[in-house]
């Protein structure tokens, strides 16, 4: 079946460490998402990468960072410099970043700082 | 600036009633519009899509909306909600400009017997 994988489902993270969340697809789609979601507020672009070894920041990339070396996975890092990385990150992506269509999401990291 | 807008947080409705959720939008060039579900602790789910093909999109789950370009609405219905409708609603706009999809901040919908 093709589709998206995140891992882990939940990630516990200490004050001060960095921490890497993983998203693969298998749909040979070019453009992959990475956003965040808080009650309340829908979801905030954070990066984006339209082909293998190119992104852009989106709304929120402070305190992130990200690298896309193949074109199935785009790996998200949550730096100690995010202050609030308390949230729940998607993984989605699309054919390709132009055209309009439709996105296709992960399951989700629920990420927890302690 | 192109944005989208959900009315209402919350929308609660009996079940077998009808299910109205409310989607406006601002883009000053014709616009994809999406509506996706989320289950709780899950991913976004694509429900339906307008690429400016028919007005009336049908989508899965019974489910579809109208773009009403004079309105610069795209409402949500299905005609009898059921207990499993129960979940968080997203509308969405393809903004062009910025090869990015802008969400609205989500209606999340109750359904009870």
């Amino acid at each position: 079946d093709g589709g998206i994988t995140q891992s882990p489902k939940y990630l516990f993270r200490k004050e001060g460490q960095n921490v890497t969340l993983s998203c693969e697809q298998n749909l040979n789609h070019d453009a992959m998402y990475w956003y965040r979601q808080d009650p309340g507020q829908g979801l905030r672009l954070i990066y984006y990468s339209q082909i293998v070894n190119d992104f852009q920041k989106g709304d929120i990339a402070e305190g992130y960072s990200v690298s896309r070396e193949k074109k199935e996975s785009f790996p998200l890092t949550v730096t100690s410099a995010q202050k609030n990385p308390t949230a729940f990150y998607l993984c989605a992506s699309s054919i390709s970043g132009g055209t309009g269509g439709e996105q296709f999401f992960g399951p989700g990291t629920r990420l927890t700082v302690l | 600036a192109q944005s989208v807008t959900q009315l209402g947080s919350h929308v609660s409705v009996s079940e077998g009633a009808l299910v109205l959720l409310r989607c406006n939008y601002s883009s000053s060039v014709p616009p994809y519009l999406f509506w996706y579900v989320q289950y709780p602790n899950q991913g976004l789910q694509l429900l339906l899509k307008y690429t400016s093909a028919a007005t009336l999109v049908k989508g899965i789950n019974g489910f579809e909306a109208e773009f009403k370009k004079s309105e610069t609405s795209f409402h949500l219905t299905k005609p009898s909600a059921h207990m499993s409708d129960a979940a968080e609603y997203f509308c969405a706009m393809f903004s062009g400009g910025y090869n990015k999809l802008i969400f609205g901040a989500g209606t999340r919908l109750a359904v009870h017997p």
